[in-house]
């Protein structure tokens, strides 16, 4: 398809599981962020990509959250030892810009639900 | 770092009526505004974004301001319709070392009623 795909769509886990979220962002897009969205909040940023370089990852909550994009398409973002506080929206966005002032093309995201 | 502000968190108007939201930011080398559309379980899509270098900018029903002295942006919808009902999301980036992040606001509702 032309948009950002993520997968799952739904994720439901038992406190304590590892989890894998999938982004495969749009051909030739340079740039790859993952946002955290809580219910009823605007998108947290959590780490950026400028092809397979993760340039910042100041928005990663802990040591539990990791992400990478190794041949600077499809990203993964990984929680280890999931926690209820991590339960939340994740969204995957990618655009053609390098810098900030370029539209981000959203996924529909994957709603993780940590019990 | 950035952060913006925005206000309010809900809005409700009669179809036809005019909506107005809010924002403001805090780091004044902020550069870059964008506005985007939430609809319930959908993925935010860009409607409209200006330039610090622009005051004001339109697209058939919906504006944006921008005043850089008071760090604030607003959006503006005219003659709003029911499709219009969704969660409002303003943002801002700065050019320089994090020029490629985007500070989301927390919302708008709007609910258009018919």
């Amino acid at each position: 398809g032309a948009g950002v795909s993520q997968s799952p769509r739904y994720k439901v886990a038992k406190r304590g599981q590892d989890v894998a979220l999938r982004c495969d962002p749009i051909s030739g897009h340079v740039s790859l962020f993952w946002y955290q969205q809580a219910l009823g909040q605007g998108p947290e940023f959590l780490t950026y990509f400028q092809n397979e370089a993760q340039l910042d990852k100041s928005g990663l909550p802990s040591d539990r959250f990791f992400a990478e994009r190794p041949e600077g398409s499809v990203s993964t973002l990984k929680i280890q030892r999931t926690q209820q506080e991590d339960s939340a929206v994740y969204l995957c966005a990618s655009s053609l810009a390098i810098e900030g002032d370029g539209e981000l093309f959203f996924g529909e995201g994957s709603r993780l639900t940590v019990l | 770092g950035e952060n913006v502000e925005q206000h309010p968190s809900t809005l409700s108007v009669q179809e036809g009526d005019s909506a107005v939201i809010k924002c403001t930011y805090s780091d004044s080398a902020s550069n870059y505004f964008p506005w985007y559309k939430q609809e319930l379980g959908k993925r935010p899509q860009l409607i409209i974004d200006i330039r610090s270098n622009v005051g004001e900018k339109k697209d058939q029903r919906i504006a944006v301001t921008l005043n850089k002295t008071a760090k604030h942006f607003s959006l503006h919808i005219t003659e709003t319709q029911p499709e219009d009902s969704a969660v409002y999301f303003c943002a801002a980036s700065s050019s320089g070392g994090s020029n490629y992040k985007l500070t989301f606001g927390k919302g708008t509702l709007l609910t258009v009623n018919p």
